[in-house]
């Protein structure tokens, strides 16, 4: 079985300009979710998608960053205009269960898309 | 604001060992505990999972949780050097439509051959 997937592996972009970050979640998995690594820091939560609709979105830090999901399936993150302190790396996960009890609710992480905006 | 606490290291040990990794959290109402792997450049890889007080063991690892002292480690045994990796601690920090992860910023994980 694949495991998440995420494209591109690494972008560099100069600031003001867009980049839109692809994953894809293990085939059957309904929650999908976006965290970011800046250097020195923690992973941190963004956002999480329940198939197309969009259940938390309370990590993502302002309006430049817009996440989607059409139909389910793989999502996009875009930056639109990419600041210096956007760079760091972006990590997809998606896992097959959700509830409030989190049990069974493990998350798989992809490789990462690594951001660097000069 | 809801932490998770674990010491940077580098930790190291020598192979054969025990190595034994630490995590604290701050929210008395966190429900389900992860352990991750890292390797530099890697994605975070999924090891161990503990929701109830007590021990689980799963081949060299086993994870302990205790929810009264807000703590929970990991315990690798017959360390190897491939067990060389930063170890991440996440939380599932329950909430009205929330099931986002808190994590660590990891502990950095060195067994010496």
């Amino acid at each position: 079985e694949a495991g998440v997937t995420q494209f591109p592996s690494h972008s560099v972009i100069e600031k003001g300009q867009t980049v839109t970050l692809r994953c894809d979640p293990i085939s059957g998995h309904d929650n999908l979710y976006w965290y970011r690594r800046v250097m020195g820091k923690e992973i941190k939560f963004l956002l999480h998608f329940v198939k197309e609709s969009k259940q938390d979105e309370s990590g993502m830090p302002n309006n430049r960053f817009l996440a989607e999901r059409t139909g389910g399936t793989y999502s996009t993150l875009k930056v639109q205009p990419a600041e210096l302190e956007d760079s760091g790396v972006y990590f997809c996960a998606s896992s097959q269960l959700s509830g409030t009890s989190g049990v069974g609710y493990e998350q798989y992480f992809g490789p990462g898309t690594r951001l660097t905006v000069t | 604001q809801k932490e998770v606490e674990q010491n940077s290291g580098p930790l190291s040990v020598p192979e054969g060992a025990i190595a034994s990794l630490n995590c604290t959290y701050s929210d008395r109402v966190s429900q389900s505990f992860f352990w991750y792997r890292q390797y530099s450049g890697k994605s975070p890889e999924l090891i161990m999972s503990i929701y109830s007080n007590g021990d689980k063991e799963d081949g060299r690892f086993t994870a302990q949780l205790n929810k009264a002292s807000q703590y929970v480690s990991l315990l690798i045994r017959d360390s190897q050097p491939s067990d060389s990796a930063t170890y991440l601690c996440a939380v599932f920090l329950s909430g009205a439509g929330s099931y986002q992860l808190t994590f660590g910023k990891g502990t950095k994980l060195s067994v010496i051959p």
